[in-house]
This record gives structure tokens, sequence and C-alpha cells, in this order.
């Protein structure tokens, strides 16, 4: 399996434009988290999915953020309006299952966001 | 509320100087912790996962415990490869991931 892949690596954008990143789990994961990784507060989780449904999105900052996974194959983060503030590296994850509610993630190799 | 703490920030070794990362958690009914490496520009890649207080796991030079309030991850005779930013995670009884800053680990040969 190739793994989890986020498109795109870079994303290079101006205060108030919208940025979609794209995530692909690997394929059979019931499971799909969105993270946002600073310096200076770490790894964070925004959103995550079960069997394409959202259940817990308490982590989405505000508003402009928004996620859906319109199938088991795809899922978006979009931002709109962008701020400087938003910039960061954003890793999609999954997971085969929550058997016995525990499991481990797999991430992919992150979009690094600088908005201007 | 729910906190992973991991200390220290940063820990530089020589080659082969063995010494332990602390993850420390008020995690409200943990049903996991999770250990994962990160190298710069990639994502956070699982090591370990650990289930109830006493649990010991291993894996090569690396062996992770965890006790009701915390968790080690001790690093025997470290190598330069070994040098990467190390995560914690607990995994909570409400279904919650919260994630440690992580140790930055380099080791110098």
């Amino acid at each position: 399996d190739a793994g989890v892949i986020q498109s795109p690596r870079h994303e290079v954008t101006e205060m108030g434009q919208e940025v979609t990143l794209r995530c692909k789990p690997i394929s059979g994961h019931d499971y799909l988290f969105w993270y946002r990784q600073t310096m200076m507060r770490g790894l964070e989780l925004l959103i995550y999915f079960n069997n394409n449904v959202p259940i817990d999105d308490s982590g989405m900052p505000e508003d402009r953020f928004s996620a859906k996974m319109p199938n088991a194959s795809f899922s978006t983060l979009k931002i709109q309006p962008s701020e400087p503030r938003d910039s960061a590296v954003y890793f999609c994850a999954s997971s085969p299952g929550l058997a016995g509610g525990v499991n481990e993630q797999f991430f992919g190799p992150g979009t690094r966001l600088t908005v201007l | 509320e729910d906190q992973v703490t991991q200390s220290p920030e940063a820990l530089r070794l020589q080659e082969g100087e063995s010494s332990s990362l602390n993850c420390s958690y008020t995690v409200s009914g943990l049903r996991g912790l999770f250990w994962y490496r990160q190298d710069p520009g990639k994502g956070p890649e699982f090591l370990f996962t650990l289930y109830s207080a006493g649990e010991e796991k291993e894996k090569e030079r690396l062996k992770a415990t965890l006790t009701k309030k915390e968790s080690f991850l001790h690093i025997t005779a470290p190598k330069p490869e070994d040098s990467a930013t190390y995560l914690c995670a607990g995994f909570s009884g409400t279904y919650k991931y919260i994630f440690g800053t992580g140790t930055r680990l380099k080791v110098l040969a």
C-alpha cells in the first residue's frame, strides 16, 4: 500500500484566499484524522471521521475551517478565508479501527501551508 | 482537562549513552498510551501502544513502560539514527487523542 497520501505537499497563499488540502487514506481504514502541527502548540487534532461521518470536530478552530469526507477514499480540509496564523503543517492520518477503543494511526507526509 | 506533558523538551546524548524520555499524563479513562517517532519533514510514525499500568513493550533499542501517571521511553545505547522527535499521546475514555509537544532527541556520533 502507498500509505496515506496528501496533496499538495506545500501551499503558499495570500491572506483571504481559500485553501483546500486533500487526503487519501489507506484502503480499508475506517478512521480518518486531520491534525495541525506548529512549533508553539505541537500536534493538535482538528477533526476525525468514522466511516465517512464526522465524530469529533471539537478541535476545529473556527468556522473558517471545514472538513468533508464524501467517500471512504477521499477527504478535504478547507480554510476560507485563510489567515497568516493558519500557517502550519497539516497532517492527515488513518486508522484501521478502534477495536477495543484503541488503535494506532498511520500519518501522511503532511502539507506545509504558508499564508502571507 | 486532559493533558499530556513531555520532558525534557530537548535531549542531546552521546552515542551509546542510555537515557529515558518522560510522558506525564492526566487523561480521563485512559484507553491507551501511544508513542510515535517523527523525523524532520515527515509525519509521525507509530512505535508502541500501552494499555495498562505495568505494561512494557520493546523494539530494538527502545522500551516503553507505563504507570498510572506517566510513561517512559527508555533508549539503550542509542545510535545517531535514533535522532528524532518522540511524541507521546493519550487516548481518553471519551475517544479523544491528546498529544504531547514531544522531546527532540539528538544522538551524537
